[in-house]
C-alpha cells in the first residue's frame, strides 16, 4: 500500500540558510500534519492542514512557514535555521471522515542536521 | 488536549503478554484514547483507538476502565518487533475537523528480551 513520502531524508544546513521539506500525502488523504521531534524528544505537533488550508498551529516558529498544494503535498519552509532546528521532521497524512478517530499516516521522517 | 501519565519504561519476555498502562484523570467524556507507537527510527504508528468499550484489533486490545480515568494496551504475545516507545494519546472527538492533532506526552519504552 502507498505510505507518507517524504523528502529528502537527510538534509545537512549551515546555520542562517533555509532548508525546505516536501511531504506526499497517502492518496485521497487531504489532511496533513507536520512534527518535529528534537534528539532523546517526543514528537511535537508544528501545523497541520486540511483541504489546502491551514487547520491548526502548534509550538511553530515565526522563521517556519508552510502550505499545502492543489495536488495535497505540502511543504516546510524553515528559514535562519538554527542550530536547535536539528531534528526529525515528521509529516503525517489522515482522510477525515467528520469523526476525530482517523488515524494518522506517518512518514519515514527528514533528519535535518544544522552545522 | 487532557494529559495521560505512562511509566518511562517497561520489560517483557518475547511471546508472553504485555500490559501497557495509561492514567487519564482528567479525561473528558468526547475524548476518544488512542494509542500510538513508535519504533527505532521510523515515525509513529497507530495502534488503537476507543472511547468507552474495550476494543481489539490485528495488533492488539484496548481495555478502558469502567470510569475512563484509565486504560491499557494489551499485546497479546510480545514480539522483538514490538521494542518501541508507546504513547497513550487522548484526542477530542467534540472539536470538530479542525483539531486532529496528536499531542505526545512522555511514552513508555518497552523492551522485549529474546
Amino acid at each position: 500500500a502507498a505510505g507518507v513520502i517524504q523528502s529528502p531524508r537527510h538534509l545537512i544546513k549551515e546555520k542562517r540558510e533555509t532548508a525546505t521539506l516536501k511531504c506526499y500525502p497517502i492518496p485521497r488523504h487531504d489532511t496533513v500534519y507536520w512534527y518535529q521531534q528534537g534528539p532523546g524528544q517526543d514528537p511535537q505537533f508544528l501545523i497541520s492542514f486540511y483541504e489546502k488550508m491551514q487547520s491548526d498551529k502548534g509550538s511553530i516558529p515565526d522563521r517556519f512557514s508552510a502550505q499545502q498544494f492543489s495536488d495535497y503535498h505540502s511543504e516546510l519552509n524553515m528559514s535562519s535555521l538554527e542550530l536547535g532546528d536539528s531534528a526529525l521532521y515528521f509529516c503525517a497524512s489522515s482522510y477525515p471522515s467528520g469523526s476525530s478517530y482517523n488515524e494518522q499516516f506517518f512518514g519515514p521522517g527528514t533528519r535535518l542536521t544544522v552545522l | 488536549d487532557a494529559k495521560t501519565t505512562q511509566p518511562n519504561s517497561m520489560e517483557s519476555n518475547e511471546e508472553e503478554p504485555v500490559h501497557l498502562p495509561c492514567n487519564h484523570s482528567t479525561i473528558s467524556g468526547t475524548d476518544y484514547i488512542h494509542w500510538y507507537r513508535q519504533l527505532p527510527s521510523q515515525g509513529p504508528e497507530y495502534v488503537i483507538h476507543g472511547l468507552t468499550s474495550n476494543v481489539n484489533n490485528r495488533m492488539a486490545s484496548l481495555a478502558i476502565a469502567e470510569d475512563r480515568k484509565s486504560s491499557t494496551l494489551i499485546l497479546h504475545r510480545a514480539t522483538l518487533r514490538d521494542a518501541a516507545v508507546y504513547y497513550c494519546i487522548l484526542r477530542d472527538g467534540g472539536s470538530g475537523g479542525s483539531n486532529y492533532k496528536l499531542t505526545f506526552g512522555k511514552g513508555t519504552l518497552l523492551t522485549v528480551n529474546p
